[in-house]
């Protein structure tokens, strides 16, 4: 099993509607998990970080479930500037070496 | 204030010739990273800087790689001998502390004809 799993997609919605990506991780000692943007031929950026169990906001809610080793993310009211590819963070326990999903890649259409 | 900027933006270079290329953190940001990123993929961990020390190298291929911080700051990756699928996207990351949100730079594209 892959360090840090995501489905590439692509994802493709319509303005207005709700869309939830799942990241499942393999290292049950990760305590911090982050949520990266990375639109076409940019360098990521930091979308939400999650240390508990979740966290929100505005139109984002990033939730942490630790039995099943995954974290998600939900867009609510999809935008079409919300078309990016959406990268799951998992730090390998125990150190400071972060392991990247592939993304997964979101597209909102008119 | 600045961001983190990488230099150069673009490089081509030929297949066996040695490539530098610089990366400079947020100021005050102790910790760096760098990584290499393919088209479809996430990053790829290749070497991270507490200060002016590799903590941690594992991600670094083979020994054609290298990285230096010497004064804690600047940062250069250096690739001797450089073969085709050394083509990518480099990108440099910092972060005080160490695992918090990470800034990256724009990248460096290398590509090795």
């Amino acid at each position: 099993r892959k360090e840090v799993e995501q489905d590439p997609g692509p994802f493709n919605v319509p303005e207005g509607a709700t869309v939830a990506f799942n990241c499942t991780y393999s290292n049950s000692a990760s305590q911090s998990f982050f949520w990266y943007r990375q639109d076409c031929r940019k360098e990521p950026k930091l979308l939400m970080s999650v240390y508990s169990s979740g966290n929100e906001d505005g139109r984002f809610t990033a939730q942490l479930n630790r039995a099943s080793q995954y974290i998600s993310l939900l867009i609510r009211d999809s935008k079409l500037s919300d078309s990016a590819t959406y990268l799951c963070v998992v730090p390998s326990g125990g150190s400071y070496i972060p392991t990247f999903g592939r993304g997964t890649s979101l597209i909102v259409h008119p | 204030g600045a961001g983190v900027s990488q230099t150069p933006s673009n490089k081509v270079t030929e297949k066996g010739k040695y490539v530098e290329l610089r990366c400079d953190p947020i100021s005050g940001h102790t910790a760096l990273y760098w990584y290499r990123q393919s088209l479809g993929q996430g990053p790829e961990f290749l070497i991270y800087f507490q200060g002016t020390g590799a903590a941690d190298d594992s991600g670094l291929p083979n020994d054609r790689f290298f990285a230096v911080r010497p004064e804690g700051s600047v940062s250069t990756l250096k690739i001797q001998r450089t073969e085709r699928g050394d083509s990518a996207v480099y990108l440099c990351a910092s972060s005080s502390p160490p695992l918090h949100e990470q800034y990256f730079g724009p990248g460096t594209r290398l590509t090795v004809t």
